[in-house]
């Protein structure tokens, strides 16, 4: 247990349907990234914020996607008209510094649209 | 931009047998190297880290030594165990960008008793 807590661990959608997913970092981290991994493939980076502010968004993340962090605390990633591309494990990290230092990840929340 | 690039797996291996994995990166800026360990249906867990040249990682009997000259880290153990079949991802993050790390696209190791 790295700390990092991802909730829901799983879940299933029917295309077309919205998906929240959330993630607590290590409480005194400032920075928290997302990430997403494919099937075979290693985690690609989607958005990261320090304290409450999103600092940079990757092309892999469409207008469908955002993600927030009220607060500098927890944070949520909300799909929004899901595609079968979509699916996928999404990975929440979270460090202490300016980068470069080590990323705590959470166990991943498994995303499957049908 | 940042690029890591692993060796091709499946790799099998009998118990007690060496491992190498091949791990070569492309950076733009100084990045921190790692690897990490995924075992089915979990999240990554760090296994060793490097911060600069020359720096040597090592927990749980593997190692990996940070080569700036030819632009590796390769992931090594003298004997491995059962328990060790996993999949494993290098890394880097460079804090030129933003801190946001990197990957290869893994290797599964398969340890055969």
């Amino acid at each position: 247990d790295t700390g990092v807590s991802q909730d829901p661990r799983h879940k299933i959608t029917k295309r077309g349907q919205n998906v929240t997913f959330r993630c607590d970092p290590i409480s005194e981290h400032n920075r928290l990234y997302w990430y997403r991994q494919t099937l075979g493939q290693g985690p690609e980076f989607l958005t990261y914020f320090q304290n409450e502010a999103q600092l940079e968004k990757s092309r892999l993340l469409s207008d469908r996607f955002s993600a927030e962090r009220p607060k500098g605390s927890f944070s949520t990633l909300e799909i929004q008209r899901t595609e079968q591309g979509d699916s996928a494990m999404y990975l929440c990290a979270s460090s202490l510094g300016q980068g470069g230092e080590t990323q705590y990840f959470g166990p991943g929340t498994r995303l499957l649209v049908l | 931009g940042n690029s890591v690039t692993q060796m091709e797996g499946p790799v099998t291996l009998s118990e007690e047998a060496f491992l190498t994995i091949n791990c070569t990166y492309t950076a733009t800026g100084y990045p921190s190297l790692f690897w990490y360990v995924q075992y089915p249906g979990e999240g990554l867990q760090l296994l060793l880290k490097a911060t600069k040249a020359d720096d040597k990682g090592s927990n749980k009997g593997f190692e990996a030594t940070y080569r700036k000259e030819t632009t590796s880290f390769h992931l090594e153990k003298g004997s491995v165990q059962v328990s060790d079949s996993a999949v494993y991802f290098c890394a880097l993050s460079d804090r030129s960008n933003a801190g946001k790390s990197t990957f290869g696209d893994g290797t599964t190791l398969t340890v055969k008793p």
